[in-house]
C-alpha cells in the first residue's frame, strides 16, 4: 500500500514560520492534502494541492510539492499558539475512488 | 453552515453489547465515509458509500458494519465491540464528481468500551 510519513513532533516560537514535511511513496497520486486536527476534534481540511503543481498559497500558509522527490511541505508563516495541533499529510491515489491515504501526523507545538 | 454532524460526541458501552454510531450532514455530499482513529495514529478507513453503493476496506473487520438510509445520513454499527474498538470514530463527506475529492469531517465520536 501506499506509504506517507512525516515527522512526530515540532516546535516553533510565537511569530517564527513552521515547516512542516511529508513524503509519499505513490508516484500516481494525483491531489495531496493538509489537514488540521485539534485536541478531541475532527479534521480540518486546510489546504490542497493538484499534483501538476509546485506551489500554492493561501494567506499564512504555503504548500510546496517536489514531485520528483515525491516531498510535501505546509508552511505557516507567523505561527500562532492557536496553530498548534497535530498536522497531517494526505494523498489521493490516481485509481479507485475517493480513498485518502494519510501520514502519522506532525504535532505542532507554539512555544509563546 | 453546512456541516457534517456526528453523535453522540462520546459514547460508552460495554464489551460486547453492539453499538451504534450517527453521522448526518448537510452538505448534500454523495460519498460518505467511516474513519477509525486510534490514539496518536492517522485516521484509518473502514468503509464508504459512494451513493448507495457500499465499498468495504479488505481490512475492516466483520464485526464493523454500515447503514446509509438516505443521501444525509450514516451509521455505524458495531456488533460486539471489543477493548480494541476504543478509538475516535470519523465521519467524513465529499463530492464523488470532483476530482479534487476533499474530505470534510465531522467532530468525532470518541467510543470507550468498558
Amino acid at each position: 500500500g501506499e506509504d506517507v510519513e512525516q515527522s512526530l513532533f515540532l516546535s516553533v516560537r510565537e511569530g517564527d514560520s513552521s515547516v512542516i514535511n511529508c513524503t509519499y511513496t505513490d508516484s500516481s497520486s494525483t491531489y495531496l492534502y493538509w489537514y488540521k486536527q485539534e485536541p478531541g476534534a475532527g479534521l480540518q481540511l486546510l489546504t490542497y494541492i493538484f499534483s501538476n503543481m509546485d506551489m500554492k498559497q493561501d494567506q499564512r500558509l504555503t504548500v510546496l510539492l517536489n514531485k520528483k522527490d515525491k516531498h510535501l511541505s505546509l508552511r505557516i508563516a507567523d505561527t500562532q499558539t492557536g496553530d498548534s495541533a497535530i498536522y497531517f499529510c494526505a494523498e489521493k491515489e490516481k485509481t479507485g475512488a475517493n480513498n485518502l491515504f494519510f501520514g502519522t501526523g506532525t504535532r505542532l507545538t507554539v512555544i509563546p | 453552515d453546512a456541516m457534517v454532524i456526528q453523535n453522540p460526541r462520546y459514547q460508552v458501552t460495554q464489551f460486547g453489547k453492539p453499538v451504534t454510531l450517527s453521522c448526518s450532514q448537510t452538505l448534500n455530499h454523495n460519498v460518505m465515509y467511516w474513519y477509525q482513529q486510534k490514539s496518536s495514529q492517522a485516521p484509518k478507513l473502514l468503509f464508504h458509500y459512494y451513493d448507495k453503493d457500499f465499498n468495504n476496506e479488505a481490512d475492516t473487520p466483520d464485526n464493523f458494519q454500515s447503514r446509509r438510509p438516505n443521501t444525509s445520513f450514516c451509521f455505524l454499527d458495531i456488533r460486539s465491540p471489543g477493548l480494541g474498538d476504543a478509538a475516535m470514530y470519523l465521519c467524513a463527506t465529499s463530492r464523488g464528481d470532483l476530482d479534487s475529492g476533499e474530505q470534510y469531517f465531522g467532530p468525532g465520536t470518541r467510543l470507550t468500551v468498558t
